[in-house]
């Protein structure tokens, strides 16, 4: 059981918008800043969001990431077939002094 | 380029004991805090530790706790993770990551796979 709470799978269509939730509490999300990561199978994570909403460079502006309370969103828009990867959250979590990662939210593009 | 170039994993025996190595290139590898996270086969990501810039400063996951040592040579630019008292739920891809807290895990490895069976 992941500290941080994701959605196992989303999906929908190409072109269309997505949001992934993930939630958390007050000593992690709550406090602390949110990444995002990018994992296709066989492959290492990419970060795609940090500091709740800031892209690293040549991460296109489809993605966006946003934080309220203790919960946290990523943002997809212009969905491609080439999104269709697993997306986990994580922080920091100040009470247990971990890093947490969510379950981790598998997307279909239909 | 910034790389993680990560070694050292392989088959070893229940209670067994491996030590992976992180190799660092293309950024000032003194300046930032590093990390290890695994993924079991078909799991989801898992921190496992991670270590200050100056290296003074470690934490662990409850599951490694006691059993790994996370440990880093700035003037070799280079991450380590020894791994003791192996058990079978310790198999998985291990993963050497730059970065922490403030700016997340920007730079991955490729990873190196560890396999504790009998």
């Amino acid at each position: 059981q992941s500290v941080l709470t994701q959605p196992p799978s989303v999906s929908a269509a190409p072109g269309q918008k997505v949001t992934i939730s993930c939630s958390g509490s007050s000593s992690n999300i709550g406090n602390n800043y949110v990444s995002w990561y990018q994992q296709f199978p066989g492959t290492a994570p990419k970060l795609l969001i940090y500091k709740n909403n800031e892209r690293p460079s040549g991460i296109p502006d489809r993605f966006s990431g946003s934080k309220s309370g203790t919960s946290a969103t990523l943002g997809i828009t212009g969905l491609q077939t080439g999104d269709e990867a697993d997306y986990y959250c994580g922080t920091w979590d100040s009470s247990l002094s971990v890093w947490v990662f969510g379950g981790g939210t598998k997307l279909t593009v239909l | 380029e910034v790389l993680l170039l990560e070694s050292g994993g392989g088959l070893v025996q229940p209670g067994g004991s491996l030590r992976l190595s992180c190799a660092a290139s293309g950024f000032t590898f003194s300046n930032y805090a590093m990390g290890w996270v695994r993924q079991a086969p078909g799991k989801g990501l898992e921190w496992v530790s991670g270590i200050s810039v100056s290296g003074g400063s470690t934490d662990y996951a409850d599951s490694v706790k006691g059993r790994f040592s996370i440990s880093r040579d700035n003037s070799k630019k280079m991450l380590y993770l020894q791994m003791n008292s192996l058990r079978a739920e310790d198999t998985a891809v291990y993963y050497c990551a730059k970065g922490g807290v403030s700016n997340g895990m920007d730079v991955w490895g490729q990873g190196t796979t560890v396999t504790v069976s009998s």
